[in-house]
């Protein structure tokens, strides 16, 4: 069964870069996974799919301070001159269209 | 611009019932799956179901299943998620959720199920 792991927590200095890390259960490397942002009080936003070769393509409007990347079954979503509004939690969702849709439990971002 | 916008959320009494309805716009809502998708007080996200483009094909994680039906109107462009026999752990803020090359998101409504 696929399950996608989170650390619950990170954090990095104002201005500061930081990787967030998405982990794919064994068998599972190949997968595509996309990275959405939460900000306090607010819905999901799509920032990325991120594909098993590295590759990624952003949604509109993403800044490029925001990179994906992968390594194996690691999935990576790496932020650079962080600013005080990335303070949020971060999902990794599986992705696809005609499948059932599994989400990781989520990286509450703090920025100091 | 793709926009999804959620309706219809409400205090219901356990082992009431409630129809969500998201309209969409900005693109061809015929030709897309749709997803609802939850996300509890304090707690992370959980995909609840998905209709393909025609409502032919339908899948819900089990915890709904048999309770909650996932449908689409074409014509108005628009999806639908009928909740029935709700439970205290249903309660959570709903999303409508499409992947059109990007994924969007609706704003969300909001369920709580209690007496």
């Amino acid at each position: 069964q696929l399950v996608l792991t989170q650390s619950p927590s990170a954090s990095a200095s104002l201005g500061a870069s930081v990787k967030l890390t998405c982990t794919l259960t064994s068998g599972h490397s190949s997968y595509a996974i996309a990275w959405l942002q939460q900000q306090p009080e607010k819905g999901p936003r799509y920032l990325m799919k991120v594909n098993s070769d590295g590759s990624h393509s952003k949604g509109d409007g993403i800044p490029d301070r925001f990179s994906g990347s992968s390594s194996g079954a690691e999935r990576y979503l790496t932020i650079s001159s962080l600013q005080s509004e990335d303070e949020a939690d971060y999902y990794c969702q599986t992705w696809g269209t005609g499948i059932r849709w599994v989400f990781g439990g989520g990286t509450k971002l703090t920025v100091l | 611009e793709v926009q999804l916008v959620e309706s219809g959320g409400d205090l219901v009494q356990p082992g009431g019932s409630l129809r969500l309805s998201c309209a969409a716009s900005g693109f061809t809502f015929s030709g897309y799956w749709m997803n609802w998708v939850r996300q509890a007080p304090g707690k992370g996200l959980e995909w609840v179901a998905n209709i393909n483009e025609d409502g032919s094909e339908k899948y819900y994680v089990d915890s709904v299943k048999g309770r909650f039906t996932i449908s689409r109107d074409n014509a108005k462009n628009s999806l639908y998620l009928q909740m029935n026999s709700l439970r205290a752990e249903d309660t959570a803020v709903y999303y409508c959720v499409v992947v059109v090359a990007a994924g969007y998101w609706g704003q969300g409504t909001l369920v709580t199920v209690s007496s």
